[in-house]
C-alpha cells in the first residue's frame, strides 16, 4: 500500500459549482501530478507540481488550477464546473533529483471520484 | 504532441495461456514506458517499465519489448492467473516534465 492518499473519496456538485481535491503525497516525495480518468478510458494529464511550481500541464482549460504546499501535498480546483468534469481525479507523487534527474515511479493515490450533476 | 495507440481494447485468454499487449507512440523523444495495471475501482499499479536504452525487461511472467525503430513496445504475461485480470494501461513519457500520456487501456480477461 503506497502513502498518498486523496480526499475526499467521492463528491457530488452541480454545474457551475467549485471544487477542491487534496491530495497528500508519499513521504519523501517532492512532485506532484494530478490526472483526470473518465471512466473506461485512460488518465489524462492535467498538470504536475514540483517545488511548488506548476511544471507542466495538460490539454486542461484555466478553470483546472493547483496549488502545491511547502509539504508537498497539493490541491487541484476546478472552477464553473461542467458535466464533462465527472470523472476520477488521481494525484500520482514522486521524487525528483533535480536538474540532472533520472525517472522515477509515479506512485498513485486511491483517487475522487467527482460527479458533476 | 504525443499520442499513444493501444491494442487490443479487450482480451480474453485461457488460464495459463499467454497475452500479448501492444502500445505504439508517436513522438520519437519519449524515453520512458511504463505499464499500469488498474483493478475495478482500484488506483493503477506500476507493474514493469522499461527506458529507451533497454530494449526488453523481464520481471517473473511479466516482460516489456521496445522497438525504438518502429515506436511500439508490448506487454507480455505468460501463464496467465485468475488475479491477471483486470485493466492495463501502457504509457509514454519524455524529458524533464514527467507527464505521462496513457494509452486507452485494455480489459484482459483470464478464462478458467
Amino acid at each position: 500500500e503506497t502513502g498518498v492518499t486523496q480526499s475526499p473519496t467521492h463528491l457530488i456538485k452541480t454545474r457551475g459549482q467549485q471544487v477542491t481535491l487534496r491530495c497528500s503525497s508519499q513521504s519523501g516525495h517532492n512532485t506532484v501530478s494530478w490526472y483526470q480518468q473518465a471512466l473506461g478510458q485512460g488518465p489524462q494529464f492535467i498538470f504536475q507540481y514540483y517545488r511548488e511550481e506548476e511544471n507542466g500541464r495538460g490539454n486542461f482549460p484555466p478553470r483546472f488550477s493547483g496549488l502545491q504546499f511547502p509539504n508537498y501535498s497539493s490541491e487541484l480546483n476546478v472552477n464553473a464546473l461542467e458535466l464533462d468534469d465527472s470523472a476520477l481525479y488521481l494525484c500520482a507523487s514522486s521524487f525528483r533529483g533535480g536538474p540532472s534527474y533520472s525517472y522515477n515511479e509515479q506512485f498513485f493515490g486511491p483517487g475522487t471520484r467527482l460527479t458533476v450533476l | 504532441g504525443e499520442n499513444v495507440e493501444q491494442h487490443p481494447s479487450t482480451l480474453s485468454v485461457q488460464e495459463g495461456d499467454s497475452a500479448v499487449i501492444k502500445c505504439t507512440y508517436s513522438d520519437s523523444a519519449s524515453n520512458y514506458f511504463p505499464w499500469y495495471k488498474q483493478e475495478l475501482g482500484k488506483r493503477p499499479q506500476l507493474i514493469i517499465d522499461i527506458r529507451s536504452n533497454v530494449g526488453e525487461k523481464k520481471d517473473q511472467r511479466i516482460a516489456v519489448t521496445l522497438n525504438k525503430t518502429a515506436k511500439h513496445f508490448s506487454l507480455h504475461i505468460t501463464e496467465t492467473q485468475p488475479e491477471d485480470s483486470a485493466v492495463y494501461f501502457c504509457a509514454a513519457s519524455k524529458g524533464s516534465n514527467y507527464q505521462l500520456i496513457w494509452g486507452a487501456g485494455t480489459k484482459l480477461i483470464i478464462k478458467p
